[in-house]
């Protein structure tokens, strides 16, 4: 199975500031990843697919980069509606996996 | 628009059996995958199994075999099955709609929640 490292588990940042989440694959994806944020309670929503590929009607705050086994997701201008836990989903084989996921919070 | 909504027992015994029903909206079963997807309170996501748009499934082997997936196209629904539970089988199950050409789920279902109970 392909394991996926995420960090880091917990982040708290200023509105309007920019953070970094990333997701190590355990071998070569190939880009076949995808980013999703759940908020309490909810269900994920897909943010990104192919590693920065914006899914449409996601604010163009949220860009994700990298290739191989390391990939990233950045937000720009950290807004109050952005609170939520991210994560990161593989998809090059099975079975699918996720990394365990950022807390983000505002400071 | 495309929606997906599992319903299900809040409370299973330790031991019984897990069903879950997922009933879909604005597409169609035989052109689209859905699988089931797992998490325990505040934990990650686990991916389960795969009902496949020709009516094909997939497992996760870490459920060996206990986990059944099925479906009823005439009425849009997708079962889960699970026996055997255990507490912590104890978790929010999703069903989700897998995007046509990659592997990444683009539509989910709220979700239910199930406690196995000693």
């Amino acid at each position: 199975d392909i394991r996926m490292t995420q960090s880091p588990a917990s982040l708290s940042a200023s509105l309007g500031e920019t953070v970094n989440i990333e997701c190590l694959a355990s071998e070569d994806i190939y880009s076949d990843l995808a980013w999703y944020q759940q908020k309490p309670g909810k269900s994920p929503q897909l943010l990104i697919y192919n590693a920065n590929s914006l899914q449409n009607g996601v604010p163009s705050r949220f860009s994700g980069s990298g290739s191989g086994t390391q990939y990233s997701l950045k937000i720009n201008s950290l807004q109050s509606e952005d609170v939520a836990t991210y994560f990161c989903q593989q998809y090059n084989n099975y079975p699918l996996t996720f990394g365990s996921g950022t807390k983000l919070e505002i400071k | 628009q495309v929606q997906l909504k599992e319903t299900g027992p809040d409370l299973v015994q330790l031991t019984q059996t897990l069903s879950i029903t997922c009933t879909v909206s604005g597409f169609s079963l035989t052109t689209y995958n859905v699988h089931w997807v797992r998490q325990p309170p505040g934990k990650g996501l686990e991916w389960m199994g795969a009902m496949w748009n020709g009516g094909g499934t997939d497992y996760n082997s870490a459920f060996k075999s206990r986990l059944s997936i099925s479906r009823d196209t005439s009425k849009s629904q997708v079962f889960l099955k699970m026996n055997s539970l255990q507490t912590d089988d104890t978790a929010k199950y999703f069903c989700a709609r897998l995007e046509p050409y990659y592997w990444y789920f683009d539509f989910w279902g709220p979700g239910t929640m199930v406690t196995v109970s000693s």
